[in-house]
């Protein structure tokens, strides 16, 4: 079993949806969750993270961790092409060092 | 916002050279820089933590005498592979961490060098 697991899509949604990206994990330990974006041939840019359980809101982005059933997710409101893209969630034990990642989850956006 | 800088961008090498890439971090101090290797639809797999003024920890499989691991500024980290074979062809990134006025140490990211091992 893989510590991080992500449905890798690609999932397709018309422009003004909102997305539900997902993440499930192994490792009960991990404490800090993080989703990052990474357009095609670019490196991963970080979105949002949090620490252990909650919500955080960030502009049309929402992260919410829930712990007890080891499943993150990222909500994406009115969602634009520019919102094209790979979603990596990452996780890790103790802050942004040796962070563990989903194998990504590519987002299409149409028009 | 921070910036991590990689170069090269893509290499091209033949088999049994070696190939170096750069990891600088343009506008802060990066102690602690980390490299990630990416194959086609999977995870990135972290390779190993660079320390300024030591040596290298490498994660579980990967071999130290394969990628050499060189951070010998606070601004700069240098991943080389030897006698590079095409299973070594990937995407390979780098990443270092930030201070941001937030006070949280953030991981920044390279924008990733492709190598392709004929």
């Amino acid at each position: 079993q893989k510590e991080v697991e992500q449905d890798p899509g690609p999932l397709s949604v018309p422009e003004g949806a909102i997305v539900s990206l997902n993440c499930t994990y192994s490792n009960s330990a991990f404490q800090y969750f993080m989703w990052y974006r990474q357009y095609s041939r670019k490196g991963p840019e970080l979105l949002m993270y949090t620490y252990s359980s909650g919500n955080k809101e960030d502009g049309r982005f929402t992260a919410q961790v829930d712990k007890s059933s080891k499943y993150i997710s990222l909500f994406i409101r009115d969602s634009q092409p520019s919102d094209s893209a790979t979603y990596l969630c990452a996780m890790s034990l103790t802050g942004f060092q040796k962070l563990v990642f989903g194998t990504g989850t590519r987002l299409l956006v149409s028009p | 916002g921070a910036v991590v800088s990689q170069h090269p961008s893509r290499v091209i090498c033949k088999s049994g050279t070696s190939v170096k890439i750069e990891c600088r971090s343009l506008d802060f101090q990066a102690t602690t820089m980390f490299w990630y290797r990416q194959f086609p639809k999977k995870s990135l797999m972290l390779m190993a933590t660079s320390n300024e003024g030591s040596k290298a920890t490498y994660e579980q499989g990967v071999e130290k005498d394969k990628f050499l691991i060189n951070h010998a500024s606070l601004t700069l980290s240098t991943l080389t592979v030897t006698s590079a074979h095409p299973e070594d062809s990937s995407f390979y990134i780098c990443s270092a961490r930030d201070n941001p006025s937030s006070g949280a140490n953030v991981l920044t990211f390279g924008a990733g060098s492709r190598l392709t091992v004929l």
